[in-house]
């Protein structure tokens, strides 16, 4: 079975600060993962894939299949990051399936 | 306009009745799911869909129930042996990586 662990539910840091949020993974195979983003009152939306390896906003985020864990980051963070926070999981089959989520919220 | 759309916004239903909640997407993507979500809890997959007439349970189907009939279209049915049905549910349709979601439909059981 796949899971996706995010253990924690709450990040706050001040503006300027590193921030980092968690994702631990259980799957098998060969997973694809995500991180989605939801903004107040927006729609999740997907913020960054590992396999494009790409920086989005400032965020990166590594899969390190010997953890099994798929962690993001940002240096630097702004107070427009302030959002809700998933990691997801897609497995064979079409089965997507997302962690518990992370509040993040950037103080000034 | 593109995109998915869940209808209505607000529900509200009495203990004991069926509900169905509407999903539908112009986008031509194959793959569709609920979700619900619940404060603390994250997304927790109820149903999903690969291909027309097909869909495979998700980790909480229990009281839920769906159909895919069109592919533009996947209604949730929310049965009254759903212990808990009050809740925010989510809808996304998925081509390739990337799932698209709608706006959700918050289910107010009295």
């Amino acid at each position: 079975a796949q899971r996706v662990t995010q253990p924690e539910k709450l990040l706050s840091v001040f503006k300027g600060a590193p921030v980092e949020l968690k994702c631990n993974y259980s799957y098998s195979g060969s997973p694809e993962l995500f991180w989605y983003v939801q903004y107040s009152r927006q729609r999740l939306q997907l913020l960054l894939r590992h396999i494009s390896r790409e920086s989005i906003k400032g965020f990166t985020a590594d899969l390190n299949k010997g953890e099994t864990s798929f962690h993001l980051k940002k240096p630097f963070a702004q107070e427009e990051d302030s959002a809700m926070y998933y990691c997801a999981l897609i497995a064979a089959g079409n089965k997507l399936t997302f962690g518990g989520g992370t509040r993040v919220l950037v103080k000034p | 306009d593109g995109g998915i759309t869940q209808s209505p916004k607000y529900l509200f239903r009495k203990e004991g009745q069926n509900v169905t909640l509407s999903c539908e997407q112009n986008l031509n993507h194959d793959a569709m799911y609920w979700y619900r979500q619940d404060p603390g809890q994250g997304l927790r997959l109820i149903y999903y869909s690969q291909i027309v007439n097909d869909f495979q349970k998700g980790d909480i189907a229990e009281g839920y129930s769906v159909s895919r009939e069109k592919k533009e279209s996947f209604p949730l049915t929310v049965t009254s042996a759903q212990k808990n049905p009050t809740a925010f549910y989510l809808c996304a349709s998925r081509q390739g990586t990337e799932a698209f979601f709608g706006q959700g439909t918050r289910l107010t059981v009295v």
